[in-house]
């Protein structure tokens, strides 16, 4: 079956660190995939999307991989702030609708 | 509107009772999807809007929750005779086109509570 794999341990690390998060996926070939991060109490809030064709993405101080070979995606955010602490959600696209993983929270202390 | 709104934010109901839920989408976006969130849980697919037809609606867990879109534009998500195990944030998502890959923008959910 179709499945969507985040650490469900939440991540701690230190303010001025990189953080990484990672996506696995099994039995899909997504054409794409995207990250959210979602705030407690809030909705998901669109971050990034990368192609299948696209091996790396960034967006201020977001890097986002793609290895469609390891069907795995990773998540950076570099100089990480404690603003930067929330949950974050990885999606793929195999049908008509984004299937989410279940999150990865992450604390960042300063 | 500027973004998606939900309504209302808090809901507690009685077991048995039916309940609404209202989104109303970004204004201009064609597609319009319900999750569901259990406490600590990831997001559960419930149905798929595109215009006012509903083209995949795999994901409703019973024939008990119902959803219309009318106009292209508001959506309601109708549970009938609730249960408890229906307590969670409903999500409601709109997109610019169906290809998603301007990404969903979501509200900030109804919180139903079934007592």
């Amino acid at each position: 079956s179709q499945k969507i794999e985040q650490n469900s341990e939440a991540l701690n690390i230190q303010e001025g660190k990189t953080a990484t998060l990672t996506c696995n996926y099994t039995n899909y070939s997504p054409a794409y995939l995207q990250w959210y991060r979602q705030d407690p109490g809030r909705g998901p809030v669109f971050l990034l999307l990368i192609r299948e064709n696209e091996k790396e993405k960034r967006k201020e101080r977001l890097k986002v991989t793609f290895d469609t070979t390891l069907k795995q995606s990773l998540f950076h955010i570099t100089a990480s702030q404690p603003a930067d602490s929330a949950t974050y959600l990885c999606a793929l696209d195999p049908r008509r609708a984004l299937t989410f993983g279940s999150g990865t929270r992450l604390q960042v202390q300063p | 509107g500027a973004g998606v709104s939900q309504s209302p934010s808090n809901k507690v109901t009685e077991k048995g009772k039916d309940v609404e839920l209202r989104c109303d989408p970004i204004s201009g976006h064609t597609a319009l999807y319900w999750y569901r969130q259990s406490l600590g849980q990831g997001l559960e697919f419930l149905i798929y809007f595109q215009g006012n037809s509903a083209p995949d609606k795999s994901g409703l867990p019973s024939d008990r929750f119902s959803a219309e879109r009318t106009g292209g534009s508001v959506s309601t998500l109708t549970i009938q005779r609730t249960q408890q195990e229906d307590s969670a944030v409903y999500l409601c998502a709109s997109s610019l086109d169906s290809d998603r890959i301007y990404g969903y923008t979501f509200g900030s959910g109804t919180r139903l509570t079934v007592v």
